[in-house]
Formats: C-alpha cells, sequence, structure tokens
C-alpha cells in the first residue's frame, strides 16, 4: 500500500539554524507530493507540493525536491524563525480515479525553534 | 484564514453512542473530504463526497457514514462510538476533487470517546 514514513520529532532548533525534516514514501504508481503545516489551533494548509521527479516545490523560505531514486521528499529552509514553530506532515496522493485522490499523510513533526 | 468552519469545536459521548459533526465548506466548493487525526499521527482519509454522492472512502467500517447537502456542506455520521474513534476530525473542501492547492481545512472537531 501507499504510505508516508517521517522523522519523528520534536525537532528543536535554534533561530537562524538550518532545517531538515526527513521524508520517505512508498507508492504504486507516480504520486505527488506534499508539505503540510498545522500551527496550534489551525486547521492544516498547504506548504509546498512537487507533481514529477526532480521537481522542486517552494514557499515561505522552505523547499522540498522530489527524488523518485530515493523515494523522497525531505523539507527544508535555510534559517528558521520562531514562527515557524509548528507540525509538519509530509503527504502523497495518487490521483487519478475514485478515492484515489486522497492524501496519504506521515505521522508529522514537530518543530519548535527558541529565540 | 480559510471558510472551512466545522461544529462543534469539541465533543464528548460515551461508548455505544452516535455522533454527528458538521461542516460547513468554502464558498463556491463542490467537494468534501473527511479525515481522521489520532493523537500524535497524521490525518487518514474516511471519505469524499463530490456533488452529493461519496467519491472514495479510506480503511473505515461502514459505521462511519457521510452525506452532504446541495449547498455542500457535510456531516460526518459516526455510529455505535468505540474508545478508538477518539480523535480529531478535520473536513476538508475544494473545487474538484484533486485541486490541492486549493483545499483548505478547517480547525476540527475533537471527539472523546469514553
Amino acid at each position: 500500500g501507499n504510505s508516508v514514513t517521517q522523522m519523528e520529532g520534536p525537532v528543536t532548533l535554534s533561530e537562524e539554524a538550518f532545517l531538515t525534516i526527513n521524508c520517505t514514501y512508498t507508492a504504486t504508481g507516480y504520486p505527488s507530493l506534499f508539505w503540510y503545516v498545522q500551527y496550534p489551533g489551525e486547521g492544516l494548509q498547504l506548504l509546498l507540493k512537487a507533481t514529477k521527479a526532480d521537481d522542486k516545490g517552494s514557499n515561505k523560505g522552505f523547499e522540498a525536491t522530489y527524488r523518485k531514486e530515493t523515494t523522497s521528499f525531505h523539507l527544508e529552509k535555510g534559517s528558521v524563525q520562531v514562527s515557524d514553530s509548528a507540525v509538519y506532515f509530509c503527504a502523497l496522493s495518487l490521483g487519478g480515479g475514485t478515492g484515489r485522490r486522497a492524501l496519504t499523510f506521515g505521522s508529522g513533526t514537530r518543530l519548535q525553534v527558541q529565540p | 484564514e480559510t471558510g472551512v468552519t466545522q461544529s462543534p469545536t469539541h465533543l464528548i459521548k460515551t461508548r455505544g453512542q452516535q455522533v454527528t459533526l458538521r461542516c460547513s465548506s468554502q464558498s463556491g466548493h463542490n467537494t468534501v473530504s473527511w479525515y481522521q487525526q489520532a493523537l500524535g499521527q497524521g490525518p487518514q482519509f474516511i471519505f469524499q463526497y463530490y456533488r452529493e454522492e461519496e467519491n472514495g472512502r479510506g480503511n473505515f467500517p461502514p459505521r462511519f457514514s457521510g452525506l452532504q447537502f446541495p449547498n455542500y456542506s457535510s456531516e460526518l455520521n459516526v455510529n455505535a462510538l468505540e474508545l478508538d474513534d477518539s480523535a480529531l476530525y478535520l473536513c476538508a473542501s475544494s473545487l474538484g476533487t484533486g485541486d490541492y492547492e486549493k483545499l483548505f481545512f478547517g480547525s476540527g472537531t475533537q471527539l472523546s470517546v469514553l
């Protein structure tokens, strides 16, 4: 079946540190890949996406590259801020017919950024 | 801020009871998906409704059922509640079934089953 594996958290960093959150996936077919962010008390928000191999998704200083050969989609940011503190979810979707557009999420990684 | 609203925000039920959760989708959106997020886990897909018809279902038993109304709002019904049903239930709306860039999630309903 389809699955997403993320590094466990929490990840605790100082402000301006470099961030990497690892994500690997297993899928039948060629999925689209996503990173979602969940701030405290808020709904999930799409952070970035990539729809085919070697695509790079980017938004708000975050980047992730779709690596088909390693089935990975690691999230990176060069300099984190306190406001980036949230839970980050890697997800995939296969698209296509009925039900296949459902998102399959990883278990989430909590990021805590200290001033 | 998204236009997806869910009610109630919190709910406490006892095992064996039935519960109805409600979702008001963003204006103009015709597709609603429901997800269950257990504590410390990622959301799991329950089902999706497109134009009032079920359009896909995850690995959840039939006691999880849903409805979508002509105004595209939606309900999630769970019968014969079990302790493991305790979770955050998320609703997400979109225009069309594969538009992830405009998939908006509500803040969820926290269900506790005692």
